[in-house]
């Protein structure tokens, strides 16, 4: 597709059931980052992506997160026994390259709103 | 970990006023990024700085980067409502690993007809 593609939009989940959140990077995008963000506030990174090699998830906030792109392009954010804390959208970003200086700018998805009951 | 604060947090203004956002590093700046966001859509990108004393315009939306004050600024001129939305700046927070950018906690801009 044109752009960073997330399913579902919307979730509604109960508190301790696990829920599982998909991203469709832009193709051929190396780079692919997801962040939370609650009401309110910006954007916190979650997990960084380089191809299949999780590079970074010092973002996560506990073992109940967990994120994997087996095959260096969708990606999955799966959140086990969700709690109220959880709820916040979700968003993917993919990127062309990677290196120490961005310069090419990072896509958003739309984001997935996931809200715990 | 670098922090980026926006000021104002909210504002409001009345249809084709100027007003001026303004994001502040608490560390060298990379990279700067503007994004514009709609209440429950995802980022839109608007403009990424890169170098000290770079400005760009998109339509109506001017931004600057001041890298020796580690600060850039998003000017919009003559505010229509369709500026209103989330204006969150991001900078690129350089390591061995990646290119994750860090977010302010955004600017909310209501523009009034």
């Amino acid at each position: 597709g044109a752009g960073v593609s997330q399913s579902p939009r919307y979730k509604v989940a109960k508190r301790g059931q696990d829920v599982a959140l998909r991203c469709d990077p832009i193709s051929g995008h190396v780079s692919l980052f997801w962040y939370q963000q609650a009401l309110g506030q910006g954007p916190e990174f979650l997990t960084y992506f380089q191809n299949e090699a999780q590079l970074d998830k010092s973002g996560l906030p506990s073992d109940r997160f967990f994120a994997e792109r087996p095959e260096g392009s969708v990606s999955t954010l799966k959140i086990q026994r969700t709690q109220q804390e959880d709820s916040a959208v979700y968003l993917c970003a993919s990127s062309l390259r990677t290196g120490r200086i961005l310069n090419t700018e990072a896509f958003f998805g739309q984001g997935t709103r996931l809200t715990v009951v | 970990s670098q922090e980026l604060e926006q000021s104002p947090q909210s504002l409001i203004v009345q249809e084709g006023k100027n007003l001026t956002i303004n994001c502040t590093s608490s560390k060298t700046l990379y990279g700067l990024y503007w994004y514009k966001q709609k209440y429950g859509e995802g980022l839109i990108f608007l403009m990424m700085l890169q170098k000290g004393g770079e400005e760009k315009s998109h339509e109506k939306i001017t931004a600057k980067l001041d890298e020796k004050k580690q600060q850039s600024s998003l000017h919009i001129t003559a505010s229509q409502p369709s500026h209103a939305g989330i204006y969150l700046c991001g900078a690129v927070a350089a390591n061995n690993a990646g290119n994750m950018l860090t977010f302010g906690g955004g600017t909310r801009l209501m523009v009034k007809p």
